[in-house]
């Protein structure tokens, strides 16, 4: 079965500081795509990141980067230099290749403190 | 207006009453999508349109009935429903409907209330 697993229900940072974000998925696709969204109180979900299964290397989007460990099928999330505007809801998601499916996990709540 | 909307943003409805969500997505994109969002859980995808064409019914109880006619919206009408279906419905689109190469957009959402 496909899924994605976000073991952190909520993690505290201090502003300008680093914070990982843990992602593991289970999929038997070869080709897969893997995703990061942002959900902030209002409710839209806003994207972060995207990763393929065959991008040899690490995605990242200014302050977001992907730590894409195929083997151990893990696609943390880090987010450098913390703000206070980061503080929300964080869900990794997954798409196999043959499949108009995303599948989200349950979510990271994030809270950044001054 | 930019990106995807949803109208309207809160919704509160009876059991036995009728009621449409609205999607629009000013974007160009080509696939559209209907989430629901229940408290811890993760997002459930509903219904997928490629191209105003239905190709995914993820057993979707049928008091939820999408439709797309055109492009740019996609409705979602909702009649006896069960107070299990208050959520938040997330409409989404992409560029096309192959998931994993397209990000997808989202609207805010439509906070419904089953009474």
């Amino acid at each position: 079965a496909q899924k994605i697993t976000q073991t952190q229900p909520g993690m505290f940072v201090q502003e300008k500081e680093a914070v990982t974000l843990d992602c593991t998925y289970d999929t038997s696709d070869p080709s897969y795509g893997l995703f990061w969204y942002k959900q902030p109180s209002s409710g839209e979900m806003i994207f972060l990141i995207y990763q393929g299964s065959y991008d040899q290397q690490n995605a990242t989007e200014g302050r977001y980067s992907l730590n894409f460990q195929k083997a151990r099928k893990s696609a943390n999330l880090v987010i450098s230099a913390s703000q206070l505007g980061d503080s929300a809801m964080y869900f990794c998601a997954m798409s196999p290749y043959n499949t108009d499916k995303l599948i989200f996990g349950t979510g990271t709540r994030l809270q950044v403190f001054p | 207006e930019t990106g995807v909307t949803q109208t309207p943003r809160h919704l509160v409805m009876g059991m036995t009453n009728k009621k449409s969500l609205k999607c629009e997505q000013h974007l160009g994109h080509n696939a559209m999508y209907w989430y629901k969002q229940s408290a811890k859980k993760p997002l459930e995808l509903m219904f997928v349109y490629s191209l105003e064409e239905r190709v995914e019914n993820n057993s979707v109880p049928s008091r939820f009935s999408p439709e797309c006619p055109n492009s740019s919206h996609l409705f979602l009408h909702l009649h006896t429903l069960q107070p299990e279906d208050s959520a938040l419905y997330l409409c989404a689109s992409s560029q096309d409907g192959r998931a994993a190469y397209n990000e997808q957009f989202f609207g805010p959402g439509t906070r419904l209330t089953v009474l």
